[in-house]
């Protein structure tokens, strides 16, 4: 079975200041691994994926996530945080196509909210 | 570019009764999956249509079931309902049931109370 942990529920940060939030997962095989961004009352938008090649992956709105594969992590960092990053993120695993049986089904951590000060 | 879509996007039911949301996918996306996502927690995977076909299921009882339609839209359907069924439910589309092309995008989600 695959998991996800995010073991932090809140992380502050102050604007200018780099961040990041922390991801682990575990699961069968090399995996997919994304980040996604929840702003209140909204659905769920991507910010960057992992499937294979450089382990540090540049996404959306100048965040990126460094794939670990010893320390089964996927930390998602940001060099300056922005008042407007407030929000609640969430990590995900997918396992490789032969073993999800077809299917690309989506594990989720529960979240880490993010809070951006000035 | 059309994005994926959910209707209602409020919906208030009493216990017992039965609900049917709809999804449209993303343009060019035939794949569509569905998660609720409880108060205060991630997204959990209720089951996922490729083909008008049921190909992944999570752990969610009969009572969720579902349908895709020949123009790749979706609809879950929720029978019993009970309190612990109110949720933000999400529907993602993407390109294929696997590989990289399977990236999702999410719907902004429909917001389903039980009373």
């Amino acid at each position: 079975a695959q998991s996800v942990a995010q073991p932090e529920d809140q992380v502050n940060v102050a604007e200018g200041n780099p961040l990041t939030v922390k991801c682990t997962y575990s699961v069968s095989g090399n995996p997919y691994l994304f980040w996604y961004v929840q702003y209140p009352n909204r659905g769920l938008q991507f910010l960057l994926k992992y499937i294979t090649g450089d382990n540090l992956v540049k996404g959306s709105y100048g965040f990126e996530a460094e794939f670990n594969k010893s320390q089964t992590s996927f930390h998602l960092k940001k060099p300056s945080a922005l008042v407007s990053d407030s929000a609640l993120y969430f990590c995900a695993v997918r396992g490789p196509y032969i073993l999800t049986g077809g299917g690309n089904k989506l594990t989720f951590g529960t979240g880490t909210q993010l809070k951006v000060e000035l | 570019d059309a994005g994926v879509t959910q209707s209602p996007t409020h919906l208030i039911k009493t216990r017992g009764q039965q609900v049917t949301l709809r999804c449209s996918p993303k343009s060019g996306h035939d794949t569509v999956s569905w998660y609720q996502q409880a108060l205060g927690q991630g997204p959990q995977f209720i089951f996922q249509y490729y083909e008008e076909e049921e190909r992944q299921r999570g752990n969610f009882p009969d009572r969720f079931s579902g349908h895709q339609f020949p123009n790749y839209s979706s609809e879950l359907n929720v029978n019993a309902l009970l309190l612990g069924d109110s949720a933000l439910y999400l529907c993602a589309s993407s390109l294929g049931s696997g590989g990289p092309l399977g990236e999702q995008y999410f719907g902004p989600g429909t917001r389903l109370t039980v009373t």
